[in-house]
């Protein structure tokens, strides 16, 4: 069975600073997609950044990048410039390609200090 | 279009009272997924449709748990005979069908959550 790992309950950062939030996973699959979802405080989750396995370059969204290490099953989160607004739970979640089945980590808490 | 709408944002029971959740996707998604979440843990998978038809289900989902999606627009969670350790957030959740956007691109729903006294 896939599972995800995130080793960071609780994270916090400096506004303007940069943070990096971990993520690993383990899965036996060559094919799958790899998410960094957001759930601030009483609002919907929602999608961050995604990865292709089989793509080697790593994602990047405006201030938010990933580090995608698929040897090591790893894929960690960088937010630069961090902003109060990006104070939130984040979840890194993992799906094989052709699944419906997404599992999530237990989230890391960041919160932005002023 | 508003997203994806759950109702009731709020519920308390009693235990062995039944309740329903129901779930509006975003229209254009055919596929739809719920999923549970407790304090301080993630989601977890419970089940999932492609228009009507119900595709997979989690081996942790008792019997007192029943999706429905019956004319593959809205759906509804039922859970019968309620019991403490059903209190949770029961997240809806949904897309486009694999080819359209990646497995897993998920747009969740507010959440419905549920205490039993």
């Amino acid at each position: 069975a896939q599972t995800v790992t995130q080793s960071q309950p609780e994270m916090s950062v400096q506004e303007a600073e940069t943070v990096t939030l971990s993520c690993t996973y383990d899965t036996s699959e060559s094919d799958y997609y790899l998410f960094w979802y957001k759930q601030p405080p009483s609002r919907q989750m929602i999608l961050v950044i995604r990865q292709e396995a089989y793509k080697q370059q790593n994602a990047t969204e405006n201030r938010f990048s990933v580090n995608f290490q698929k040897a090591a099953k790893s894929f960690s989160l960088k937010i630069s410039d961090s902003q109060l607004g990006d104070a939130a739970m984040y979840f890194c979640a993992y799906t094989r390609t052709n699944a419906g089945k997404s599992t999530f980590g237990d989230g890391t808490t960041l919160t932005v200090k002023p | 279009d508003t997203g994806v709408s759950q109702d009731p944002r709020h519920k308390i029971t009693k235990r062995g009272q039944n309740v329903t959740f129901r779930c509006d996707p975003i229209s254009e998604h055919n596929r739809l997924y719920w999923y549970r979440q407790t304090l301080g843990q993630g989601p977890e998978f419970l089940t999932y449709f492609q228009n009507e038809a119900q595709l997979e289900k989690s081996r942790l989902l008792s019997d007192r748990f029943s999706a429905e999606r019956p004319k593959g627009s809205f759906s509804t969670l039922e859970i019968q005979r309620t019991e403490q350790g059903d209190s949770a957030m029961y997240l809806c959740a949904s897309s486009f069908s694999a080819g359209r956007t990646a497995p897993g691109e998920l747009f969740f729903g507010e959440g419905s959550r549920l205490t039993v006294l």
